[in-house]
């Protein structure tokens, strides 16, 4: 399989404060990543489509200014969460599209656990 | 998660064969994932089936496809405790622009 690096793992901030985070494709390049935001003990809810070089496709009910996607090269795609609130405290995953041939997969970072207190 | 649907919860004792079951609505599914996360992890993909398999098996797991009916399911042979988790059914469909849409998650509980 390939490798698809998310960092941080964890990450406590304050109210009002901005957190950065990274999603990285190791091994392969992926034009296209994606933003999901996970309940505890719900499923993954899409947030937002990054394509590389293109404005993120943001899914309806998302702030596209509060969670600003940047999909600067085809092996990072970064989520920042402006003015933090503790109801943003979630678990974030994001995943790489790796298409080879005919074969589209889908990588999984290993998710960043985001605190706002 | 509403296009995709899976049982939310499955026992199992230790040694015995798992399955799990989802269905799904979009019929220009083209790819069909399961799956596995642990506690406080991320997602790790187990499997993959393409629409027009019937049925593909990789070591303990075997995935099949009844795409007349929509549904697929992933069967853990010998199941042991290392494989509680949820498992999460995804497709990827050509009408939704290759975004995964995620089954609501299936919790697997394995007893000795």
């Amino acid at each position: 399989g390939a490798v698809v690096s998310q960092h941080p793992s964890r990450v406590i901030c304050k109210s009002g404060t901005s957190v950065k985070i990274e999603c990285r494709s190791l091994d392969f390049q992926a034009t296209t990543m994606f933003w999901y935001r996970q309940f505890p003990k719900q499923s993954l809810m899409l947030m937002a489509t990054s394509n590389e070089g293109s404005k993120a496709t943001y899914e309806q009910g998302v702030e596209k200014d509060k969670f600003l996607i940047n999909h600067a090269s085809l092996t990072l795609s970064t989520l920042t969460v402006t003015s933090a609130h503790p109801e943003d405290s979630s678990f974030y995953i994001c995943s790489a599209l790796k298409r080879t041939g005919g074969n589209t997969e889908a990588f999984f970072g290993q998710g960043t656990r985001l605190t706002v207190v | 998660g509403e296009d995709v649907e899976q049982s939310l919860f499955l026992s199992v004792r230790e040694g015995d064969s798992s399955v799990i079951n989802c269905t799904y609505t979009d019929s220009s599914s083209t790819y069909l994932y399961w799956y596995k996360q642990e506690p406080g992890a991320g997602l790790q993909l187990l499997t993959y089936i393409f629409s027009n398999m019937d049925m593909k098996q990789d070591q303990r797991l075997t995935v099949l496809l009844n795409k007349k009916d929509k549904h697929l399911s992933l069967r853990i042979a010998d199941t042991q405790t290392g494989d509680s988790a949820i498992y999460f059914c995804a497709e990827i469909a050509l009408s939704n622009d290759y975004k995964l849409s995620f089954g609501a998650g299936t919790t697997v509980t394995v007893r000795a």
